[in-house]
């Protein structure tokens, strides 16, 4: 079956550090993957968005990479803050696994930016 | 705009009992989606819907129905409740499936006792 792992439930870093986070998947090749940031008792918000022909996408100080050889995405956060923190999802298509286009989600890592 | 709302955002019940959450957004999107978030299990999609009068089965639809009567909005039941769906409750919307970007209301946090 299909299955997503985020490197860790929680990273800890310093100020200033570049944060990443590691998103692995398994048992099926995704079309799209995506970023989303949740903060304490609020919805996901949505980040970035990869498609499997694209190697990287930025957007101002974040940067995804989507490696399907590696069945890996890593996500930056160039010069963290500690308004940075909060849990960071990744979430891939389902088309090739049954799940009719919708999204997986994975559990999560929660980021911790220490000043 | 409003985006994506929920109603209630808190909720206790009693085992047996039913409610229904009601979900709606303004961005007049086809798709919507109710998934649930428990602790070390990530988000795990309940139903969806792709249009008006349409619903689908996600990956945990058991004890649940839900209902697209209007565009704009999305309602989940639970017809008798158990401890097992304490949990809580995010709705979302999107224009496309994988390929866009889903937006999520607050939530609602459903407590069976």
């Amino acid at each position: 079956s299909q299955k997503i792992e985020q490197n860790s439930e929680a990273l800890n870093i310093q100020e200033g550090k570049t944060a990443t986070l590691t998103c692995n998947y398994t048992n099926y090749s995704p079309a799209y993957l995506q970023w989303y940031r949740q903060d304490p008792g609020r919805g996901p918000v949505f980040l970035l968005l990869i498609r499997e022909n694209e190697k990287e996408k930025r957007k101002e100080r974040l940067k995804v990479t989507f490696d399907t050889t590696l069945k890996q995405s890593l996500f930056h956060i160039t010069a963290s803050q500690p308004a940075d923190s909060a849990t960071y999802l990744c979430a891939l298509d389902g088309l090739g696994g049954g799940s009719q286009g919708n999204l997986i989600f994975g559990k999560g890592t929660k980021l911790s930016v220490k000043p | 705009n409003a985006g994506v709302t929920q109603t209630p955002k808190f909720r206790v019940l009693k085992t047996g009992q039913s409610m229904t959450l009601l979900c709606a957004q303004d961005m007049n999107h086809e798709y919507m989606y109710w998934y649930r978030q428990d602790p070390g299990m990530g988000l795990r999609l309940i139903h969806y819907s792709v249009g008006e009068g349409t619903t689908a089965k996600g990956e945990v639809p058991d004890g649940y129905n839900v209902s697209r009567l209007k565009k704009q909005n999305f309602l989940l039941g639970l017809e008798s409740a158990a401890p097992s769906q304490t949990s809580v409750y995010f709705c979302a919307s999107s224009y496309g499936l994988a390929n866009d970007e889903q937006f999520f209301g607050p939530g609602t946090r459903l407590t069976v006792l």
